[in-house]
C-alpha cells in the first residue's frame, strides 16, 4: 500500500513552453502533497504544500505563478512549470501524506527529470 | 529553511566498515524520519523514530531519536555496497511542512 505515482518520469521541453507534471496516490487518500525540487548531489527542497480543495502554500523564494499546483480531488495535483527555462531543469518529487494513518509519514512517488533546452 | 543539519555531507568507505550518519537540528520535532534515495528514483522511507531516546533497528541499520527529540542518527553496521545511497533525515513543523536535512551521500567500496 501506500504508493504514489508521478508522470511523466522525464520530460524534455523548449524554453518558453509550459509543462505539467501529475502526482497520484494510488491507494490512499491524500489530503496533504507536497512538491520538492532537487538538484544532483543535494537534499529535497520544498517548494509548496498542496491542500485538496484549497490554494497551495509556497515556500519562500518559490514563484507561485511560474509553479501553479492544482490539488483537485484527493488522490491527484499537478504541478505545472510556466514559461520554462533552462534553470528550471530539476527533478521534481512529490509525496503525499495518507489521511487516514494520521501519522507524519509522506511516500514520494518516483520523481520527474524536467530538462528545459 | 534547513532546519535539519546531517554530517557528513559525503562518506566514501570500504566495504565492511561501520559508520554513522548525523542529524541535528536547533528544533524539537514531534518525529523525524529517515529516508534513502537512489539516483533518479524518489527517497524510499527506511524508518520514523517518534519517542526521545528511541533505539529502532532494521537488519544492519540502526536509529537513534535524541533525548530532547532534536537530533538523530543512523548507525550501519558492516556496510554492503548495496548501501550505497543518498541517507535523508527528514521531520514536519508545527505549520505542516515537512523538511529534509541537508543529506549525506554514502558510497561503499567493494
Amino acid at each position: 500500500g501506500a504508493v504514489v505515482s508521478q508522470h511523466p518520469s522525464r520530460v524534455i521541453c523548449k524554453s518558453g513552453t509550459s509543462v505539467k507534471i501529475e502526482c497520484r496516490s494510488l491507494d490512499f487518500q491524500a489530503t496533504t502533497m507536497f512538491w520538492y525540487r532537487q538538484f544532483p548531489k543535494q537534499s529535497l527542497m520544498l517548494m509548496a504544500t498542496s491542500n485538496e480543495g484549497s490554494k497551495a502554500t509556497y515556500e519562500q523564494g518559490v514563484e507561485k505563478d511560474k509553479f501553479l499546483i492544482n490539488h483537485a480531488s484527493l488522490t491527484l495535483s499537478t504541478l505545472t512549470v510556466t514559461s520554462a527555462h533552462p534553470e528550471d531543469s530539476s527533478f521534481y518529487i512529490c509525496s503525499a501524506r495518507d489521511a487516514r494513518a494520521g501519522g507524519d509519514e509522506q511516500y514520494f512517488g518516483p520523481g520527474t527529470r524536467l530538462t528545459v533546452t | 529553511t534547513q532546519l535539519l543539519e546531517q554530517s557528513p555531507q559525503f562518506l566514501s568507505i570500504q566495504e565492511g566498515e561501520n559508520l554513522t550518519v548525523y542529524c541535528n537540528s536547533s528544533s524539537v520535532f514531534s518525529s523525524l524520519q529517515w529516508y534513502r534515495q537512489e539516483p533518479g528514483e524518489g527517497p524510499v522511507l527506511l524508518v520514523t523514530v517518534v519517542t526521545g531516546g528511541e533505539v529502532k533497528k532494521l537488519k544492519r541499520l540502526t536509529f537513534q531519536f535524541g533525548d530532547a527529540r532534536k537530533d538523530s542518527s543512523l548507525h550501519i553496521t558492516a556496510a554492503q555496497p548495496g548501501d550505497t545511497g543518498l541517507y535523508l533525515c527528514a521531520g514536519p513543523n508545527t505549520g505542516n511542512q515537512f523538511y529534509f536535512g541537508t543529506g549525506t551521500s554514502l558510497t561503499v567500496i567493494p
